[in-house]
């Protein structure tokens, strides 16, 4: 069983739309969760990060996260086409590592069309 | 500027040759990591270090080595390379292994 698994996309919407990423997770005691965007060829980006039970709103971004189903998801409102891009899923799990680290989903890519 | 630095960008090098790729950050972060990135595997993580000295394979550390000296740099080293290490690799750092990564730019090896 893969630790973070995302829905594999490609997830296409329109322009002013609601984008929704989702996001599970193995480790029932996993406590830090991100989101990353990554643009084709760059780097990947922080775009929110959450700690605690509930949604957490930045801008157009809103993060929502239940541990008791393992659960996490990315919404993005008023989807601009700029936002295409892939975004990544990170957990951070101390299950069988004595530093911890960091699981990556495979991303799912989101276009938005005008 | 807070930043993470690799080098090189770019390198394009034959089967066996020893090479190394570079990792600097310069905010006092802990934590450093190294990834690769394939089409359709996504960010892998190969090895990462808490702090000096102290490191632990990730997914895929095979064909791979690193060191930590110092607290500010992490290469990563292909005493042998192969073409089945042609990638797009990261380097990361952050506060702790909890705390957002942030990453390098890059580097695109490929490897004939």
């Amino acid at each position: 069983q893969k630790e973070v698994e995302q829905n594999s996309g490609p997830l296409s919407v329109p322009e002013g739309a609601i984008a929704s990423l989702n996001c599970t997770y193995s480790d029932r005691g996993s406590q830090s969760f991100f989101w990353y965007r990554q643009y084709s060829g760059k780097s990947p980006e922080l775009i929110m990060s959450i700690y605690s039970n509930g949604d957490k709103e930045d801008g157009r971004f809103t993060a929502q996260l239940n541990k008791a189903s393992q659960y996490v998801s990315l919404l993005i409102r008023d989807s601009q086409p700029s936002d295409s891009a892939t975004y990544l899923c990170a957990v951070f799990s101390d299950r069988g590592s004595t530093l911890g680290r960091l699981y990556f989903g495979r991303g799912t890519q989101l276009t938005v069309w005008p | 500027e807070a930043q993470v630095t690799q080098n090189p960008r770019y390198l394009i090098t034959v089967t066996g040759k020893k090479l190394t790729v570079t990792c600097s950050q310069n905010m006092n972060h802990e934590y450093m990591s190294w990834y690769r990135q394939d089409p359709g595997l996504g960010l892998r993580q190969i090895y990462y270090s808490m702090n000096v000295e102290v490191t632990d394979k990730g997914d895929v550390p095979e064909g791979y080595k690193v060191s930590r000296k110092e607290k500010r740099n992490f290469p990563l080293i292909l005493e042998s390379p192969s073409p089945n290490q042609t990638s797009l690799y990261f380097c990361a750092s952050s506060q702790g292994s909890n705390q957002p990564q942030h990453f390098g730019d890059g580097t695109r090896l490929s490897i004939l």
